[in-house]
């Protein structure tokens, strides 16, 4: 079965300091891949997604950049955290219309 | 561009109540679309899904019928229970050529026994 896998769980990171979150899929190849963020009552926000390799559309101007070195593999960046990056991001694939999620990465910038 | 509203949460209901949650959606073409629901401490995933008009998606109760004339696919399930107290997600995907999957603001909702 396809399955996402997202670390860290929980990040702690200062204000100015750079930021890597990292996804990768199992179970299939090809993949579309998405970067979201969520948020409490305002529901999930799609920040990138991409349908392959170095295919990257951004949703939302913003701190962050996304990258797709690999089929499977897709990384949320930021050269420097701001207060306001602070939230849940969570990755998710999706082959045949289905989509599956990873756990998320609750971010708290201080 | 494509865009999905859900009604507003949370919703409280009681044990075998009726559940409808609203969700209708703008965007061109033929759309599928989709519920997901997320789980107390989970992580979101797929409840059912329709692919074309008048399609009736369901899983675990739930059914959902597309309508293209109302633009809508609304969530229902006749009894119930406080296992289905999660965060319901409507999402829409246009296929062809633009991939990404949009997703409303979600809508919680609690059973009390």
């Amino acid at each position: 079965s396809q399955t996402i896998h997202q670390w860290p769980a929980t990040l702690v990171q200062p204000v100015g300091s750079p930021l890597s979150l990292e996804c990768t899929v199992e179970g299939t190849s090809n993949p579309n891949l998405y970067w979201y963020r969520q948020a409490a009552g305002r529901g999930l926000q799609l920040l990138f997604y991409s349908v392959g390799i170095g295919q990257i559309s951004s949703e939302v101007p913003q701190n962050l950049s996304a990258s797709r070195p690999q089929d499977r593999q897709f990384i949320l960046s930021s050269k420097k955290l701001l207060l306001s990056d602070s939230g849940f991001y969570l990755c998710a694939g999706e082959r045949n219309t289905e989509a599956f999620f990873g756990q998320g990465t609750r971010l708290t910038v201080v | 561009g494509d865009s999905v509203t859900q009604m507003e949460g949370p919703v409280t209901l009681s044990e075998e109540a009726f559940l409808t949650i609203n969700c209708t959606y703008t965007a061109t073409g033929y759309p599928s679309l989709f519920w997901y629901v997320q789980y107390p401490g989970e992580g979101l995933q797929l409840l059912l899904k329709a692919t074309k008009a008048d399609d009736k998606g369901s899983n675990k109760g739930f059914e959902a019928t597309y309508r293209k004339e109302t633009t809508s696919f609304h969530l229902e399930k006749g009894s119930v229970q406080v296992s289905d107290s999660a965060v319901y997600f409507c999402a829409l995907r246009r296929g062809f050529g633009n991939e990404k999957l949009t997703f409303g603001t979600g809508t919680r909702l609690t059973i009390i026994p």
